[in-house]
């Protein structure tokens, strides 16, 4: 069966500080691969999203970039931590197929102070 | 291009009354349209989808979605509301010819004994 891991659950980190959060994805293969970020009150806002190794589709200019630097593996990057960065990141994928079910990691909760 | 609103950004209902989440779409291609639960801090999970076909929609717990075309909804509903069903609620669009899923603002259900 497949699964999803998300690490780590909690961060809290000062601002201007580096960020990387990753989440890799077992027993499939050449999945969607998909970042988004919650904040209260906004929803479920698209940060990335992946169709294949090294192919990244950014949904909204900011501080944070993403990266696919193996099949099943995705990244969340950030040079430089704002106030702004805070909230609830969660990764989630799909087969290679529209309309398919999203599958959700179980987050994690980041705290720029 | 796509979005989703949904109305009311949290709802009450008492113990075994209805429940109504709701949910309008735009999308300039052919929708898929998603409901998604999240309990307190944990991913999301897949409460029904709908692709193509009949557009009554049955979904886990109870819960189903119908898909209107002529007034681009996809609201949820339950018969009778059980406290575990207090919870966010999220709606979501893809469609035909992309891999992007936009998510609403949420709707948080809480259930009163």
């Amino acid at each position: 069966s497949q699964t999803i891991h998300q690490w780590p659950a909690t961060l809290v980190q000062p601002v201007g500080s580096p960020l990387s959060l990753e989440c890799t994805v077992e027993g499939t293969s050449n999945p969607n691969l998909y970042w988004y970020r919650q904040a209260a009150g906004r929803g479920l806002q698209l940060l990335f999203y992946s169709v294949g190794i090294g192919q990244i589709s950014s949904e909204v200019p900011q501080n944070l970039s993403a990266s696919r630097p193996q099949d099943r593996q995705f990244i969340l990057s950030s040079k430089k931590l704002l106030l702004s960065d805070s909230g609830f990141y969660l990764c989630a994928w799909t087969r290679q197929a529209q309309g398919e079910k999203l599958f959700f990691g179980s987050g994690t909760q980041l705290s720029v102070l | 291009a796509q979005s989703v609103t949904q109305l009311g950004s949290h709802v009450s209902v008492s113990e075994g009354a209805l429940v109504l989440l709701r949910c309008n779409y735009s999308s300039s291609v052919p929708p898929y349209l998603f409901w998604y639960v999240q309990y307190p801090n944990q991913g999301l999970q897949l409460l029904l989808k709908y692709t193509t076909g009949a557009t009554l929609v049955k979904g886990i717990n109870g819960f189903e979605a119908e898909f209107k075309k002529s007034e681009t909804s996809f609201h949820l509903t339950k018969p009778s509301a059980h406290m575990s069903d207090a919870a966010e609620y999220f709606c979501a669009v893809s469609g035909v010819g992309t891999y992007k899923y936009i998510f609403g603002t949420g709707t948080r259900l809480k259930v009163l004994a």
